[in-house]
């Protein structure tokens, strides 16, 4: 079982606010990291996928980093806006299989104060 | 397309008592997944399926069993409801990336055990 942690467990920002966190994972065997972003009432929906060292992936304000040397990923989001709040999950693939039985963090929860 | 969808939306069983949650997919993914939420340790794998007629284990399978026998549904059975069953019971589908597979949850169910 790999073990995931993402740091910090919560956070609260202001409006217009940049902020970031971390996603930690055991660098050997790696195969994959994913981030999904999870709002309150819904399903857990996916953000990025990565998979080289050196990745960097960006959707709209929101972009991800990927070190598979030193096993993290950072997650960033610039100009933080109310709808941003969600609970943000990271996952990596355990060793290298076809399918990948992901291991989740326990997630960041982040809100957004107007 | 519906994506992926699961019935029950929330359930209270007593101990000991037997139920299946129901999962269904319409996008032809030949991976399934169920996972569970608990509050501190974000999504675990129960147990998944790469194809009809196969399944295997995963993080946290106790308790639980499955089946496929077509590809569009994967139900999740509990043989005898424990109250450490009590959790929210997310499914969740993908299709073959060579592990960089996305998954598509479901709206989940939410199960009280008393």
């Amino acid at each position: 079982i790999l073990n995931v942690e993402q740091s910090p467990q919560s956070l609260h920002v202001q409006e217009g606010d940049s902020t970031n966190f971390t996603c930690s994972f055991p660098s050997s065997n790696f195969y994959a990291l994913h981030w999904y972003r999870w709002e309150t009432a819904k399903s857990p929906e996916a953000l990025f996928v990565m998979t080289l060292n050196g990745d960097e992936k960006k959707k709209g304000r929101i972009s991800a980093t990927l070190n598979t040397k030193e096993g993290y990923s950072y997650l960033y989001i610039k100009g933080s806006q109310p709808e941003d709040s969600a609970t943000y999950l990271c996952a990596s693939n355990a060793g290298g299989t076809s399918y990948g039985k992901l291991t989740f963090g326990q997630g960041t929860i982040l809100t957004v104060h107007p | 397309n519906a994506g992926v969808t699961q019935t029950p939306k929330f359930q209270v069983l007593k101990t000991g008592q037997s139920m299946t949650l129901q999962c269904a997919q319409d996008m032809n993914h030949e991976y399934m997944s169920w996972y569970r939420q608990d509050p501190g340790m974000g999504l675990r794998l129960i147990h998944y399926s790469v194809g009809a007629g196969i399944t295997d284990q995963g993080e946290v399978p106790n308790g639980y069993n499955v089946s496929r026998s077509t590809t569009e549904d994967f139900p999740l059975r509990l043989l005898s409801a424990a109250p450490s069953q009590t959790s929210v019971y997310f499914c969740a589908s993908s299709y073959p990336k060579g592990g960089q597979e996305t998954q598509y949850f479901g709206p989940g169910t939410r199960l009280l055990v008393l």
